[in-house]
């Protein structure tokens, strides 16, 4: 089944450095979005790049897709305290039903 | 409201008991969403809704597992006999419709079945 993997599962930086993520997923999508998660609760969208773009940027994220490798990367730029959090990437499973599933996530520690 | 909301936030039953969570979604989202969330299984998709219809229920554990949606608007997810795996974070989720991707998550209810 069709499924997000996160790449690296931990992560551990400096404030003010950049943090990047990726995501690899097995079978075709036609959207790709990342979610943030505090504390283990509810997950808060971040942003959705579509399968015909090929980045796409909102504040200090940067999203890239990457469709003939099945791999999108999460960078976040200037890294603070409050971004310390897991970040999962989901895609559907088709075209208008918005099941999603999601990868193991990444557990982001930024360090002050 | 605001944000979509799920009660109760923490839950702790005995193994055996039957346990309903409950999920009001972001007023006028025809479309819901429960999601479990557990160590060993990561993040899966359990049921959606379109108003009041399931059409996949394919996410569900067991036979346990029910869930229903009255009036296009709330709904409740029920655990009977529960076991001790069925401990996880249950979150809840609505769009707008189904062909809104973006998908708005409650804070979830943390379930303990000891």
């Amino acid at each position: 089944s069709q499924q997000g993997e996160e790449d690296p599962q931990a992560l551990s930086i400096q404030e003010g450095e950049n943090a990047t993520m990726n995501c690899s997923y097995k079978t075709s999508i036609n959207n790709l979005q990342w979610y943030r998660q505090n504390s283990g609760r509810g997950l808060v969208h971040l942003i959705l790049i579509r399968s015909n773009e090929r980045e796409k940027h909102s504040g200090r994220l940067r999203v890239t897709l990457d469709t003939s490798k099945k791999s999108s990367s999460l960078l976040i730029t200037a890294s603070r305290a409050a971004d310390t959090a897991s970040y999962f990437c989901a895609t559907p499973t088709r075209a208008g039903a918005q099941k999603l599933v999601f990868g193991q996530g990444t557990r982001l520690t930024i360090n002050p | 409201g605001a944000g979509v909301s799920q009660s109760p936030s923490n839950k702790v039953t005995e193994k055996g008991k039957d346990v309903e969570l409950r999920c009001d979604p972001i007023s006028g989202h025809t479309a819901l969403y429960w999601y479990r969330q557990s160590l060993g299984q990561g993040l899966e998709f359990l049921i959606y809704f379109q108003g009041n219809s399931a059409p996949d229920k394919s996410g569900l554990p067991s036979d346990r597992f029910s869930a229903e949606r009255t009036g296009g608007s709330v709904s409740t997810l029920t655990i009977q006999r529960t076991q001790q795996e069925d401990s996880a974070v249950y979150l809840c989720a609505s769009s707008l419709d189904l062909y809104q991707e973006t998908q708005y998550f409650g804070p979830g209810t943390r379930l303990l079945v000891l």
